[in-house]
């Protein structure tokens, strides 16, 4: 079975701090790992994404993520938060050797607060 | 490119209505996926398919239809719809199969109410 959590509904920040969405996941071997973002009625779009290699994973709009396998997380960081930020974003978990479709979080909403 | 395209954006129906959301892709992807979003619930799959003619249950697939019949369309018909399943809609599609790293592509969400 493969699982995601976000255990904070909500992250509010103030713009220029910067900002941190918590993920976890499980899986019964490597995992695939994504992070999106949904703006006000809009589909979901990627942000970044882990396979192997650098724990650091850097993507769209300044984002990046870490992946820490002792600790099964892959939280989501920005160095300086910005207003246009604010959304709901969702973590994303594939067991990369399974066959099983990806498994969301059921996301957290980060508000930028000027 | 157009992308992910789902139509209606709005529907209302009644309790025991049929309906069916529209969802099309132009860029030639094999898979094509639909998911449901609730509050708190994030994301849950409720069909997919890895090719035409080729479909699969996912997570939640009750009281939902699919077929896929070429590449480019994946409709999700609702047989008769229960206040349990308003919801917003998203079809997504992305290359390759269910595995794998591919990233998703979404459409813009399918906002449906049953009274």
């Amino acid at each position: 079975a493969q699982s995601v959590a976000q255990p904070e509904d909500q992250v509010n920040v103030a713009e220029g701090n910067p900002l941190t969405v918590k993920c976890t996941y499980s899986v019964s071997g490597n995992p695939y790992l994504f992070w999106y973002v949904q703006y006000p009625n809009r589909g979901l779009q990627f942000l970044l994404k882990y396979i192997t290699g650098d724990n650091l994973v850097k993507g769209s709009y300044g984002f990046e993520a870490e992946f820490n396998k002792s600790q099964t997380s892959f939280h989501l960081k920005k160095p300086s938060a910005l207003v246009s930020d604010s959304a709901l974003y969702f973590c994303a978990v594939r067991d990369a050797a399974g066959r099983r479709a990806l498994t969301f979080g059921s996301g957290t909403r980060l508000q930028v607060q000027p | 490119n157009a992308g992910v395209t789902q139509t209606p954006k709005f529907q209302v129906l009644k309790t025991g209505q049929s309906m069916t959301l529209q969802c099309a892709q132009d860029m030639n992807h094999e898979y094509m996926s639909w998911y449901r979003q609730d509050p708190g619930m994030g994301l849950r799959l409720i069909h997919y398919s890895v090719g035409a003619g080729i479909t699969d249950q996912g997570e939640v697939p009750n009281g939902y239809n699919v077929s896929r019949s070429t590449t480019e369309d994946f409709p999700l018909r609702l047989l008769s719809a229960a206040p349990s399943q308003t919801s917003v809609y998203f079809c997504a599609s992305s290359q390759g199969t269910v595995s794998g790293a591919n990233v998703l592509t979404f459409g813009a969400g399918s906002r449906l109410t049953v009274l």
